[in-house]
């Protein structure tokens, strides 16, 4: 099946500093992914759609100049966590569907936890 | 907006008992339905899928579920726990069409031996 990957897996930064977090499709091309955020004992929350080749699209209540999306190539989306602070801290997940599969299955990332001290 | 609610954050089972799992949904259109399994700091992993056949739809390691749109339920079982169900348990619900997935809370399975 298809295959989706994650950069890095775990980060820990300062109060202030950019991280970015890489997300990519193996052995297929995604025009579109999605990221997620993931609180401790939480659910999973939409915070946007990237698009390859024009602007992601932000779910409400997600910072845009805030959580960057870059989705430059088909196989490559990265979001940077732009001066990132502890409330900031969570864990990220990628999704990217598959156009081989039946019915576009989605595929996720094994996620990236973001420590901010 | 599509939205799922899954009950009871925390659900016991001894090894061997049924598992079950309740999932209700709201969509306007019909929906497409997914329940996904999470190990503890790891992404998410199908375990099966209602796209608008058969109505019993069967998954991977043993889980089923049956989508019943008279009471907007798409609830999970399994005949038999066994101690590596222990996980995160997520319903999720997209458009038709639309791959934009709304999650429920989730419900955290706990095998008892």
């Amino acid at each position: 099946g298809a295959v989706v990957s994650q950069h890095p897996s775990w980060v820990i930064c300062k109060s202030g500093t950019s991280v970015k977090i890489e997300c990519r499709s193996l052995d297929f091309q995604a025009t579109t992914m999605f990221w997620y955020r993931q609180f401790p004992k939480q659910s999973l929350m939409l915070m946007a759609t990237s698009n390859e080749g024009s602007k992601a699209t932000y779910e409400q209540g997600v910072e845009k100049d805030k959580f960057l999306i870059n989705h430059a190539s088909l196989t490559l989306s990265t979001l940077t966590v732009t001066s990132a602070h502890p409330e900031d801290s969570s864990f990220y997940i990628c999704s990217a569907p598959y156009s081989g599969s039946k019915n576009n299955e989605q595929f996720f990332g094994p996620g990236t936890r973001l420590t901010v001290l | 907006a599509q939205s799922v609610t899954q009950l009871g954050s925390h659900v016991s089972v001894s090894e061997g008992a049924l598992v079950l799992l309740r999932c209700n949904y709201s969509s306007s259109v019909p929906p497409y339905l997914f329940w996904y399994v999470q190990y503890p700091n790891q992404g998410l992993q199908l375990l099966l899928k209602y796209t608008s056949a058969a109505t019993l739809v069967k998954g991977i390691n043993g889980f089923e579920a049956e989508f019943k749109k008279s009471e907007t339920s798409f609830h999970l079982t399994k005949p038999s726990a066994h101690m590596s169900d222990a996980a995160e348990y997520f319903c999720a619900v997209s458009d038709y069409g639309n791959n934009r997935l709304a999650f429920g809370k989730g419900n955290q399975v706990v095998v008892i031996p």
